[in-house]
């Protein structure tokens, strides 16, 4: 089945405490994203990937790093989580190519508390 | 500045009728728009797209509508369901393989 896991689901965690919240896609594909969604906010994206090796900032990305070592993995990395971080956080992938016309698929979120 | 907007927060409809989902952008670049269904505790579900060179798109009891001039599109569910219950983003980028840009999001309750 294709499909988006994120792990952990749930995270209630101290500020300061290091955390790497996981992400793998079974498709093959090529870009992967990071969100984060906040009421009243929408989604918005932290970081992004096109390929390995290739990162980029999306439009929220302070206190967040991110690595794309292998195609099927992008993990978000939370060095030192802080209240304001407490969110629910999607990962992303779609192909690239074809075009524009690749519509994304999302993971079913990671809800984090950071007290 | 926020590049999609949907001003709806929320919208009741009766089961049976018609629901519209309104989305505004700013950013003449975007060629490409995208409608996302959301259901409590599960990612978004891609619902529905469009291109720029095209002004309607239909799936079922689905269809998009796009006017360039305007800026605006609109997702049409016709006739509603309970199932159709959920929170529905509109999103957009331009080509190049940009990231995507979400609206807010518009909260579709479909009353029985």
């Amino acid at each position: 089945e294709a499909q988006v896991t994120q792990n952990p689901r749930y995270l209630i965690t101290v500020t300061g405490k290091k955390l790497t919240v996981t992400c793998s896609q079974n498709m093959n594909h090529e870009y992967m994203s990071w969100y984060r969604q906040d009421p009243g906010l929408g989604l918005r994206q932290i970081y992004y990937s096109m390929n390995v090796e290739v990162t980029d900032k999306g439009d929220v990305p302070e206190g967040y790093k991110v690595s794309r070592k292998e195609k099927r993995n992008f993990p978000l990395i939370l060095e030192s989580p802080s209240p304001n971080q407490t969110s629910l956080y999607f990962c992303a992938s779609r192909r690239t190519g074809q075009g524009n016309s690749q519509p994304q698929h999302f993971g079913d979120g990671t809800r984090l508390s950071i007290l | 500045d926020q590049q999609v907007k949907q001003n709806s927060p929320s919208l009741s409809v009766q089961e049976g009728r018609i629901s519209i989902l309104n989305c505004d952008y700013t950013n003449s670049m975007f060629d490409y728009f995208l409608w996302y269904k959301k259901y409590p505790a599960e990612g978004p579900t891609f619902l529905i797209s469009i291109s720029s060179i095209k002004d309607k798109n239909e799936d079922g009891r689905f269809t998009v509508f796009l006017n360039k001039s305007a800026k605006h599109l609109s997702l049409h569910i016709v006739p509603s369901q309970p199932g159709d219950s959920a929170v529905y983003f509109c999103a957009a980028r331009h080509s190049g393989n940009t990231p995507l840009v979400f609206g807010k999001g518009t909260r579709l309750s479909v009353i029985a």
